[in-house]
């Protein structure tokens, strides 16, 4: 069975940088592509941004409105997955999930989430 | 990228068949058959149901089932049971994100 477990998130002001971590087990990690999505409060899904597996390039991938302050990164020998959050902003407020690609169009397994609250 | 457009809420009765709509442009939706459909209950993460249209993962029970027509993606729960209340998503894959999410659905079971 597939695990994942966000930690990494808390409270931080307006244009602070916080950093997210995400442990993978029971998979392949060095073959799995994966995302991250996020949830504000009372609100719909998101997604983030993506990175494949090394072996299909190791290539990122990010909505918009993150992109440029956002970076996705792995430690395939760790097993874990980062989100490195730069000039948070409170519109950034939310529920954290890494989640696996399943190269099919669906994210297949999630973790439980990490709260980010932005907020002066 | 704007979020797919779905029902704020839908309901039915126990037993009953119900139907989320889920539409986008021929930007995602409509040029991809790689919608995905996930349940969330409060508090939780979410759960995929449905991917590539109409594929049941493992262990999704055979009342859910999923369909695309045009700029268009469904999901359809039959039999609707107490344990379906929950909030829906759908996703698609977009050439420009590369996924987007739908506004999420509430379903009530009366």
């Amino acid at each position: 069975e597939v695990q994942l477990v966000e930690s990494g998130g808390g409270l931080i002001e307006p244009g602070g940088s916080l950093r997210l971590s995400c442990v993978a087990s029971g998979l392949t990690f060095s073959d799995a592509w994966m995302s991250w999505v996020r949830q504000a409060p009372g609100k719909g899904l998101e997604y983030i941004g993506l990175i494949k597996a090394r072996s299909d390039g190791g290539t990122t991938n990010y909505a918009g409105p993150v992109e440029g302050r956002f970076i996705i990164s792995r430690d395939d020998p760790r097993n874990t997955l980062y989100l490195q959050m730069n000039s948070l902003k409170t519109e950034d407020t939310g529920v954290y999930y890494c989640a696996t690609d399943d190269h099919k169009g669906g994210f297949d397994s999630w973790g439980q989430g990490t709260l980010v609250t932005v907020s002066s | 990228q704007s979020a797919l457009t779905q029902p704020a809420s839908v309901s039915g009765s126990p037993g009953q068949s119900i139907t989320i709509s889920c539409t986008g442009t021929s930007s995602d939706v409509g040029n991809y058959n790689l919608v995905s459909w996930y349940l969330q209950y409060p508090g939780k993460a979410p759960k995929l149901m449905i991917y590539e249209v109409t594929k049941r993962p493992s262990g999704v029970s055979t009342r859910f089932s999923g369909s695309k027509s045009g700029n268009t993606a469904s999901l359809t729960i039959s039999g609707l049971q107490a344990e379906d209340e929950a909030d829906y998503y759908c996703c698609s894959y977009a050439h420009s994100s590369p996924y987007v999410f739908g506004s999420g659905t509430k379903v009530t079971v009366l």
